[in-house]
């Protein structure tokens, strides 16, 4: 199964943008990139998904390289309500299997 | 209410007993998904099932048993409890498997003693 690879923990001012990388360099053609984040005590929360090409939602924007080896997700302003751990995902068209995540500490 | 709920949502047991977590979903979702969570790993996931009365082994299936008969029921049991199996549990679900989000419970937190 492809792994994913993500910085351990990142630091950002609030109300700036924070963009979070993530590499999957054996990524399947046919692995969805999902990012998930989790506050703590409470179960992951779905961010955004992609296959090929950059998505937009309410929540964030993901950014997948040409290659769909790396992506991006991109919080355009970050909120202490942002700070969580963030999940990169490969998955498959059966499962989806988590990698160990950012702690996004956001700083007032 | 709609929405995905855990069953119970903290478990305290003793090594060789068995237990079962529930998980029930209301929106007829096909995909259902059982993960553990443990400081420094992440989530593994266990066991997943695509529609009633299939499913298939994760990354960590050793120790557990899971059946749905039941679109909306998922229920894992741990047939002889271990101190290693001490963890949070959560259940997830999805319409459309990896093409769709997936929505988690609150977690189980099981205690094996």
């Amino acid at each position: 199964d492809a792994k994913t690879t993500q910085p351990n923990s990142m630091e950002s001012n609030e109300e700036e943008p924070v963009h979070l990388p993530c590499n999957h360099s054996t990524i399947s053609g046919t692995d969805y990139i999902h990012w998930y984040r989790q506050l703590p005590s409470q179960g992951p929360e779905y961010v955004i998904h992609g296959l090929t090409s950059n998505v937009n939602n309410r929540m964030a924007s993901l950014a997948i390289a040409e290659d769909r080896k790396s992506s991006t997700l991109i919080l355009h302003r970050a909120t202490l309500r942002d700070a969580a751990v963030y999940y990169c995902i490969l998955g498959g068209y059966q499962k989806v299997t988590f990698g160990t995540g950012t702690k996004l500490q956001v700083i007032p | 209410d709609a929405g995905i709920t855990q069953s119970p949502r903290y478990k305290i047991t003793e090594t060789g007993r068995q237990v079962t977590l529930m998980c029930h979903q209301t929106w007829s979702h096909s995909y259902m998904f059982w993960y553990r969570q443990d400081l420094g790993h992440g989530l593994r996931l266990i066991y997943y099932s695509a529609a009633a009365d299939i499913t298939d082994k994760g990354e960590v299936p050793d120790g557990y048993v899971v059946s749905r008969s039941k679109t909306e029921n998922f229920p894992l049991t741990l047939e002889s409890a271990t101190r290693s199996q001490t963890s949070v549990y959560f259940c997830a679900s999805s319409d459309q498997g990896a093409a769709t989000e997936a929505f988690f419970g609150q977690g189980t937190r099981l205690t094996v003693v």
